[in-house]
């Protein structure tokens, strides 16, 4: 599975969109963009996924660059809830089911 | 349903001994997992299943054991405790889709902090 870039950390004002990157660049053509998110103590949760198109359900939305290289986690009014590490993964659907975590992206929404 | 369930949520062991953590689940999932969480970390797959009767070893399976005797429970087993198997442990369930489509969800139980001596 290929490997994810995401900076460490972001702050986001309650209410407003929390956009959070992710660089896969060396994503494979069978591989799609996975996202994850645990809140403080709890198990991980998923989000959403896509493979090429942008994709969207009640969570969030998620846009994926033409060539692939880079995705963005939309949350469009967060709260502060939301607080928790986002983890961009990518991987191949159905392969053994295996994630491959990094540290993913600590997002804090504050009032 | 009640998803995927661990217990215990807390343990203590002392070096050396030896315990087992469980891990059930009721969605009829093929697939179960084993991760563990360091602190500030991400996850790491110890031992995951895709079938009751096939288990298979992850990035840090040392130290650790599993079996699959039935879809429902994925049990691991810590056979001498060691300090450094002082983590958090997620047991994790998903369908395998094999490409057909399904979303390929994983589930993840609320987790053990397990602290060794």
């Amino acid at each position: 599975d290929a490997k994810t870039t995401q900076p460490p950390s972001m702050d986001c004002a309650e209410g407003r969109a929390a956009n959070l990157p992710c660089n896969h660049s060396t994503i494979s053509g069978n591989e799609y963009v996975y996202w994850y998110r645990q809140i403080h103590s709890q198990g991980p949760q998923y989000i959403i996924h896509g493979l090429k198109n942008n994709e969207t359900n009640e969570m969030a939305s998620l846009i994926i660059t033409e060539d692939r290289k880079s995705s963005t986690l939309i949350l469009p009014h967060a709260t502060l809830r939301d607080t928790a590490v986002y983890y961009c993964i990518v991987r191949v659907l159905g392969s053994q089911g295996n994630l491959i975590f990094g540290k993913g992206t600590k997002l804090s929404v504050k009032p | 349903n009640a998803g995927v369930t661990q217990t215990p949520k807390f343990q203590v062991l002392k070096t050396g001994q030896s315990m087992t953590l469980q891990c059930a689940q009721d969605m009829n999932h093929e697939y179960m997992s084993w991760y563990r969480q360091d602190p500030g970390m991400g996850l790491r797959l110890i031992h995951y299943s895709v079938g009751a009767g096939i288990t298979d070893q992850g990035e840090v399976p040392n130290g650790y054991n599993v079996s699959r005797s039935t879809t429902e429970d994925f049990p691991l087993r810590l056979l001498s405790a060691a300090p450094s198997q002082t983590s958090v442990y997620f047991c994790a369930s998903s369908y395998s889709s094999g490409g057909t489509g399904v979303k390929d969800e994983q589930f993840f139980g609320p987790g053990t902090r397990l602290t060794v001596l």
